[in-house]
C-alpha cells in the first residue's frame, strides 16, 4: 500500500480560485515537504514541516500557505490561484537527516491547472 | 549557501552507449551526503542511489556513482544505456543539517534505439 498519497490527482481551477491539495503519509515520518515541478526548474521546495503544527518556509513560498494538522497530514493552500501556479505538485516525507534518514519518499503528484 | 549544479538539462544517447550525468555541489559541511533520484514519466521520483564515504563507489540497478570531495562531484554513470533508462534524473545534497535536500535542476535522459 502506497505510503504517501495525494489528492486530488488532477485539479482545474480559475484565476482567483481557492485550492487545497492534500497529502497523507503512513511512514511515521516526522518531516513532510511540498514541492512544485516545472520544466527547466526541477523540484522546488514550497514549504516543509517537522511535525504537527510546525511549518517552515521553503524556497518558493509566495502565494502558498501550508498546514500540518497531524503527523500524517500536510495540506497546501492556494487562496488566490494564479496561472503561474499551474504546475505538478509533489508531497514527500522523510525520517530526518543523515545518510540513512534523509531519503525522501514521494507521493504520486497533483497536476494543477489554473485558467 | 548550499547548491547543486547539473549542467546538462537534456542528454540524448543511443542505446548501448555509456551514460554519464554530471553533478557538482557546493557546501560548507564536510559531512555532506549526495543522492541521485530518478523520475520516470507518470511515476513518483524515487531514490536511485546515495553516496558513501569519500572516493567510494556506490551501485544500484546498474548505475554507479562515486563521491569525490576533492572535486565536489557525484556523477552518475552506467556502462550501457537501455531504452528503459529514459527519465528525469535529479542530484540532491543533504548538507545543511536542517532536513532539507538541495536539488539540482535535473537532467532529462532520452535513450534512442
Amino acid at each position: 500500500e502506497a505510503a504517501v498519497t495525494q489528492s486530488p490527482r488532477n485539479k482545474v481551477t480559475v484565476t482567483g480560485g481557492n485550492v487545497t491539495l492534500s497529502c497523507r503519509q503512513t511512514n511515521s515520518h516526522n518531516y513532510m515537504y511540498w514541492y512544485r515541478q516545472d520544466t527547466g526548474h526541477g523540484l522546488r521546495l514550497i514549504h516543509y514541516s517537522y511535525g504537527a503544527g510546525n511549518l517552515q518556509i521553503g524556497d518558493v513560498p509566495d502565494g502558498y500557505k501550508a498546514t500540518r494538522t497531524t503527523q500524517e497530514d500536510f495540506f497546501l493552500l492556494l487562496e488566490l490561484a494564479s496561472p503561474s501556479q499551474t504546475s505538478l505538485y509533489f508531497c514527500a516525507s522523510s525520517e530526518g537527516w543523515g545518510l540513512n534518514y534523509a531519503e525522501q519518499f514521494f507521493g504520486p503528484g497533483t497536476r494543477l491547472t489554473v485558467l | 549557501g548550499d547548491s547543486v549544479t547539473q549542467k546538462e538539462g537534456l542528454v540524448t544517447l543511443t542505446e548501448g552507449l555509456p551514460v554519464m550525468l554530471n553533478c557538482t555541489y557546493q557546501t560548507i559541511y564536510s559531512n555532506a551526503f549526495l543522492f541521485w533520484y530518478v523520475h520516470y514519466l507518470n511515476e513518483s521520483p524515487r531514490l536511485l542511489l546515495k553516496s558513501s564515504t569519500d572516493n567510494k563507489r556506490t551501485e544500484h540497478q546498474g548505475f554507479h556513482a562515486t563521491l569525490h570531495k576533492s572535486s565536489s562531484s557525484f556523477h552518475l554513470q552506467k556502462s550501457s544505456a537501455q531504452l528503459s533508462d529514459s527519465a528525469l534524473y535529479y542530484c540532491a545534497l543533504s548538507g545543511r543539517g536542517n532536513y532539507q535536500l538541495i536539488w539540482g535542476s535535473g537532467t532529462k535522459l532520452i535513450i534512442k534505439p
